[in-house]
């Protein structure tokens, strides 16, 4: 079945260095979805990339979908405090309703 | 607007025990899922719905059942609890829009 891989697992950083997840799916995708996760919270909805190639930005987050539309992106510039917690990206699979999700980047900032 | 409530939001079982977890939502979506998380695991989908009367296995199943009578609920039974099944389980809802999907706030529940 549809498998979407996540990498790393974890990422420690200091305030105001970047930070990026990568996001890769066994099958093509019609779309990706990336959520964040508080520590102790629930998955958070961020954006949803439709189209190959393209790039949505949210502030200090920018969120690539590759051309093949089998793998995405999310790059934090100059990270903060806030920005701790676990980044997920999700597709969906060919039946409808089912969203996969990947194992998850917990990111970690040491101000 | 509640969004998407999960009851109860702490729960300790025995083994063989069986329970349901509930799940309801206000906002007329026609997709609902359940989701485990455990350490390092992601979120790993156990069943979805995409409508009233419409269920399907998701990725990780087994000890679990759904039913979905209607569009608002959608709860999910573990038959004989089994401390594998100690996790946190999400429910969430939406569409396929641009939204994405809506999660409750999670039931925490550990299996002895």
């Amino acid at each position: 079945g549809q498998q979407v891989m996540q990498i790393p697992q974890y990422q420690h950083v200091q305030e105001g260095e970047d930070f990026t997840t990568y996001c890769n799916s066994s099958t093509t995708l019609s779309n990706i979805q990336w959520y964040k996760q508080r520590p102790g919270g629930h998955p958070v909805f961020l954006i949803q990339l439709v189209k190959s190639g393209e790039v949505k930005k949210q502030k200090r987050l920018t969120f690539q979908f590759g051309e093949a539309k089998k793998n995405s992106s999310l790059h934090i510039t100059a990270t903060q405090t806030t920005d701790v917690g676990t980044y997920f990206c999700a597709g969906w699979g060919n039946q409808g309703g089912k969203l996969i999700f990947g194992q998850g980047t917990e990111l970690s900032v040491k101000p | 607007n509640a969004g998407v409530t999960q009851t109860p939001k702490f729960q300790v079982l025995k083994t063989g025990q069986s329970m349901t977890l509930q799940c309801a939502q206000d906002m007329n979506h026609e997709y609902m899922s359940w989701y485990r998380q455990d350490p390092g695991m992601g979120l790993r989908l156990i069943h979805y719905s995409v409508g009233a009367g419409i269920t399907d296995q998701g990725e990780v199943p087994n000890g679990y059942n759904v039913s979905r009578s209607t569009t608002e609920d959608f709860p999910l039974r573990l038959l004989s609890a089994a401390p594998s099944q100690t996790s946190v389980y999400f429910c969430a809802s939406g569409d396929r829009g641009t939204y994405g999907y809506t999660f409750g706030s999670g039931t925490r529940l550990t299996v002895v």
